[in-house]
């Protein structure tokens, strides 16, 4: 039972790439969520999804999209990387429908360090 | 910004000393969560309070909730090394949002 899986956990990229971060998870869990970190700012929501193939944004959506097509995987895109989008990503999800009582809490991935040069 | 505010930003204390940590938010919520972070590794669920409930503890950790003032605390008892980590309060809202705070690092001097 491996949770949550980010890929990959480092990337560097200069500004005008784009690039995919994936997030797996094998709980069956119908809530994912993106969250960005950086120093002092806690973490701040960028996009969640209540259920495969629905999305919402979050606090700070914007230069990113993202994509639920199988409830295990939610996707995180940059189309156009910039120096500002330089942090650390965390995936998590929640809510599993047979377990009512357990279902609130996130469970969280490593994280992924992105550089934008 | 929907986000919540904690404070102290960082605190340090003796081991066997209690830490106090306080959190207050903006929106409605339907529950609030403490989420502790050793340094570069992700989250992990410490407890959670529902916004109908006003205190909970687990272990050597007590929360309270004070819907009427958008506020909570985190109360950890006889405090230890290994307690030694970044905490943040997290608001679940009506929309299934999760919204964290920014934080408080604490430090547990042996």
């Amino acid at each position: 039972n491996a949770g949550v899986t980010q890929t990959p956990k480092f990337r560097v990229l200069k500004t005008g790439q784009s690039m995919t971060l994936l997030c797996a998870q094998d709980m069956n869990h119908e809530y994912m969520y993106w969250y960005r970190q950086d120093p002092g700012m806690g973490l701040r929501l960028i996009h969640y999804s209540v259920g495969e193939g629905t999305t919402a944004k979050g606090e700070v959506p914007d230069g990113y999209n993202v994509s639920r097509l199988k409830k295990q995987n939610f996707l995180l895109g940059l189309e156009s990387a910039a120096p500002s989008q330089t942090s650390v990503y965390f995936c998590a999800s929640s809510y599993h429908r047979d377990r009512v009582y357990t279902n609130e809490k996130l469970f969280f991935g490593s994280g992924t360090q992105l550089s934008v040069l | 910004s929907q986000q919540g505010e904690e404070d102290p930003q960082a605190l340090s204390i003796q081991e066997g000393e209690n830490a106090t940590m306080n959190c207050s938010y903006k929106t409605s919520i339907n529950n609030l969560q403490w989420y502790r972070q050793n340094s570069g590794r992700g989250l992990v669920h410490l407890i959670l309070i529902r916004s109908n409930e006003r205190e909970k503890h687990s272990g050597r950790l007590r929360v309270t909730l004070d819907t009427s003032k958008k506020s909570s605390s985190l109360l950890i008892t006889a405090s230890r090394a290994a307690d030694t980590a970044s905490y943040f309060c997290a608001m679940k809202t009506s929309y299934d949002k999760v919204i964290f705070g920014p934080g408080t690092s604490l430090s547990v001097i042996p």
